[in-house]
This record gives structure tokens, C-alpha cells and sequence, in this order.
């Protein structure tokens, strides 16, 4: 079945690079995508990559597709406290009416 | 600011009780969805309206139910819930089309159902 699995934490220090790993099984996806959760609030969409494209930058973030290991990852440069959220892999199936299929989250905890 | 507002934040409950959950965007969106977050589980799409109309119900039990009465407003209401649904319910909307599915969230109603 689809499924999608990230690891549930990581901690960086501040000024340090931060990548979070996503695993997804469906090979049929058109896009993922990295969504952000901060405490108390909804999730808000970070950016997204189509599925024949390997790699996508957008200023501090930075998105690598391997479609061959079926493998996502967000890399944060120069992370700051402002970025410990949870971050959320999405992969849009688009053989299933386009239902997004989500991770559980990676919880980055950022420290001074 | 997305642009989805959703009230009320939060929400206490008894088993008995009829409560009714609301979500407007403001966007000009013509799909909006309801989602279920709980702890150690991925988000769970309850259901989605497209211009108004119903297109997914994801299995929902029968104590949820949606009204969309247009493109901008979406509400849940519930009646007879169990502990096991206090979670955190999103809304969300898109502008459904053939591109990325790129869905704008509010901040959530926090449920307790006790």
C-alpha cells in the first residue's frame, strides 16, 4: 500500500545545516512535498518538487529527489531557532483522485 | 496568515453534546478539505468538497457530519463524539486544477471530547 515514512526527530545547532529524509513507496507520485507545523498553528506548504525533476532551491531550502530509491530530503542551510517546527513529506498519488499521502512528521528541534 | 480561518480554537466537549465547527477562506479556492490530526498518526483526510459538491469521504463515522453551503465556507458538526476523537481537526482549501496540490491550512480546532 502507499505509505510514507520520515524519521520522527532530529536536532541541529543553530548555524548548522539541517536535512530531513523521507522514504514514500508509490513510483506513480507527480509531486511531493515538504510542509511545516509550528506549535499551534496549521500546516504551511514549504515547497514542493514535480517528479521528474532531481533537485529544486528556494533561498535556505534545498529539495533532492531520488526517484530510483524512492527518496526525499529538505536540507535548511544556516538553520535558525525560528525553523524548529514539524516537518511533514507529502507525496500527491495521482492514480489514487490525487490524495495526498502523508508522513508522520519529523519533529526538528533547533538549539542555541 | 493563510488566508483560512477556522473557529472556534478550541473545543471541550461532552459525549452528549452537539457542537459545530466552522472554516472560511479567503482566497477564492474552490475545494476545501477536513482533516484529522492525532498524535502518531499521519493526517487523516475526512472529506473534501469541490464547488460545493462532495467528492471523498474518507469512511468517516456517521457522528461527523459536513455542510459546504458555497466555495468559502465548510463546516463539521458533531454530535455524540468519543474520547477517541479529541484530536486537532484542520481544514484546508486549494484551487483544484491539474497542477501541484498545494493546500493552504488554518490553525485548527483543538477537540477534547471527554
Amino acid at each position: 500500500g502507499e505509505d510514507v515514512e520520515q524519521s520522527l526527530f532530529l536536532s541541529v545547532r543553530e548555524g548548522d545545516s539541517s536535512v530531513i529524509n523521507c522514504t514514500y513507496t508509490d513510483s506513480s507520485s507527480t509531486y511531493l512535498y515538504w510542509y511545516k507545523q509550528e506549535p499551534g498553528a496549521g500546516l504551511q506548504l514549504l515547497t514542493y518538487i514535480f517528479s521528474n525533476m532531481d533537485m529544486k532551491q528556494d533561498q535556505r531550502l534545498t529539495v533532492l529527489l531520488n526517484k530510483k530509491d524512492k527518496h526525499l530530503s529538505l536540507r535548511i542551510a544556516d538553520t535558525q531557532t525560528g525553523d524548529s517546527a514539524i516537518y511533514f513529506c507529502a507525496e500527491d498519488n495521482a492514480g489514487n483522485n490525487r490524495k495526498l499521502i502523508w508522513g508522520l512528521g519529523t519533529s526538528l528541534a533547533v538549539n542555541p | 496568515e493563510t488566508g483560512v480561518t477556522q473557529t472556534p480554537r478550541h473545543l471541550v466537549m461532552g459525549m452528549t453534546n452537539k457542537k459545530s465547527l466552522k472554516c472560511e477562506q479567503h482566497l477564492g479556492h474552490n475545494a476545501m478539505y477536513w482533516y484529522k490530526q492525532s498524535a502518531k498518526k499521519p493526517l487523516e483526510l475526512m472529506f473534501v468538497y469541490n464547488f460545493k459538491e462532495q467528492t471523498e469521504n474518507n469512511s468517516v463515522p456517521s457522528r461527523f457530519s459536513p455542510e459546504c453551503p458555497n466555495s468559502s465556507h465548510l463546516f463539521l458538526h458533531l454530535h455524540t463524539l468519543q474520547p477517541e476523537d479529541s484530536a486537532l481537526y484542520l481544514c484546508a482549501s486549494n484551487r483544484a486544477s491539474g497542477g501541484p496540490d498545494t493546500q493552504y491550512f488554518g490553525p485548527g480546532t483543538r477537540l477534547t471530547v471527554l
